[in-house]
């Protein structure tokens, strides 16, 4: 049973370029969850998507924005980076109702803004 | 909203029973978490707790919680080297629909074993 996957692992992007990074969720799972994690830091939440629609949103700009597809697979989109985008990239999977409302993370995506 | 705070460090010997603590703020969080994170990796799911639980038990891993003051704490039993990594305490805040609440994370307990 494969677990959440991520890519790519590693993308290096200049100021001002967009980026997409990809997610899919472990089998089963149907609700999809994006985090940013900073250098020394706990991860924090940009939002999450279920059935398709974003269901919630943290404190992030506008130029974070996303996707879920018919298969709960999901794409984190990032306009205009900075160089305070510089971070680690985790998605995390869930199922709706499951059992101690458990999110599985993937490995993530290190995203490096230069 | 959530606040999740943890101590940032903490050195054990080999062999010996590590504690990690964590307090938190939203007193209607339904389930706590602990992740573990080794360098450069994603989040591993380590166990979790319902609030109505005053304690759990997973074979070396032992959380818990008190709801009167919001504290929440790992016990690692004989810990090993590979123990070593950053733990993280984790409350859920919000939710909506068929959907969970988003996390809330603490900065992190770098936990060192020394052999």
């Amino acid at each position: 049973d494969a677990g959440v996957t991520q890519s790519p692992t590693h993308l290096i992007k200049t100021r001002g370029q967009q980026v997409t990074l990809r997610c899919s969720p472990k089998s089963g799972h149907d609700t999809v969850s994006w985090y940013q994690q900073a250098l020394g830091q706990g991860p924090q939440f940009i939002f999450q998507y279920y059935e398709e629609e974003e269901r919630q949103r943290g404190n992030f700009p506008d130029r974070f924005s996303g996707h879920q597809f018919p298969n709960y697979s999901s794409e984190l989109n990032v306009n205009a980076l900075l160089l305070g985008d510089s971070a680690l990239y985790l998605c995390a999977s869930s199922l709706a109702g499951g059992p101690g409302n458990e999110q599985f993370f993937g490995p993530g995506t290190r995203l490096t803004v230069l | 909203g959530e606040d999740v705070e943890q101590s940032l460090f903490l050195s054990v010997r080999e062999g010996d029973s590590s504690v990690i603590n964590c307090t938190y703020t939203d007193s209607s969080s339904t389930y706590l978490y602990w992740y573990k994170q080794e360098p450069g990796a994603g989040l591993q799911l380590l166990t979790y707790i319902f609030s109505n639980m005053d304690m759990k038990q997973d074979q070396r891993l032992t959380v818990l919680l008190n709801k009167k003051d919001k504290h929440l704490s790992l016990r690692i039993a004989d810990t090993q080297t590979g123990d070593s990594a950053i733990y993280f305490c984790a409350a859920p805040t919000g939710g909506y629909g068929g959907s969970q609440g988003n996390l809330i994370f603490g900065k992190g307990t770098k936990l060192s074993v020394k052999p």
